[in-house]
């Protein structure tokens, strides 16, 4: 059974810098055509696409906030980590992870449960 | 990198058919991936590559695409099909996914 799962600060101040991992079971990283993405969903409004890093450790990031952004795996801990610099108040919303699978065409079949960020100023 | 439309909103009444459509400049050369997200839950994949269907899916849901238009097809709606619903491309020229802006789905 494929799971995954957001963990990080539920509250983060303007400008810092927010950290969020996503740990996962069922699957590994490090298989061809395996992906781990980060989705986020501010309240009320769309889903919007972040970052993705596949099992050749290669990272994509979405074009409006590649500035801010990092993704990271540690296979060893079946761990990807999400870090997004500058935190403001707009940044404010539900996190998600989600296994993405080329073979798929980069469909996100299986999604954790979300982890909220409020960003205060 | 391109936009993809979809209506804000669409109703259909029990037993009924709903459809909800996504578009974009390059929609017809592209897989099309469809997500259901009900109210406090996290999204769910519900169509893939176009008008595929995960297991456990039923077979209600359909997808299909015309053109520059992909289409979301809810078959005998029922009431627990009420929810958002999102479109999701890979644009491989810019390497990043895309969401439609999402359509909530009222079960009259």
């Amino acid at each position: 059974q494929v799971t995954l799962r957001e963990s990080g600060p539920a509250l983060v101040k303007s400008t810092e810098t927010l950290t969020l991992t996503c740990t996962f079971s069922g699957f590994a990283l490090d298989t061809s055509g395996m992906c781990v993405s980060w989705v986020r969903q501010p309240p009320g409004k769309a889903l919007e696409w972040l970052a993705l890093i596949d099992w050749e450790d290669d990272k994509y990031y979405s074009t409006t906030l590649k500035t801010r952004l990092t993704i990271s795996k540690d296979s060893s801990k079946d761990q990807v980590i999400l870090t997004m610099t500058n935190m403001d108040p707009v940044d404010t919303a539900t996190y998600y992870c989600a296994r993405t699978t080329v073979a798929h065409f980069y469909a996100m079949d299986v999604w954790g449960q979300g982890t909220t960020v409020t960003v205060s100023s | 990198s391109y936009v993809l439309t979809q209506p804000p909103s669409v109703s259909a009444a029990p037993g009924k058919t709903a459809r909800i459509t996504c578009g974009g400049d390059k929609v017809g050369t592209k897989s099309v991936h469809w997500y259901q997200q009900k109210a406090g839950q996290a999204p769910v994949l519900i169509i893939f590559y176009t008008s595929d269907r995960p297991s456990g899916i039923p077979e209600r849901f359909s997808g299909s695409k015309s053109g520059n238009t992909a289409t979301l097809t809810i078959s005998r709606v029922e009431a627990g099909d009420e929810a958002d619903y999102y479109c999701q491309v890979w644009d491989g020229t810019s390497d990043q996914a895309l969401f439609g802006g999402g359509t909530q789905m009222t079960v009259l």
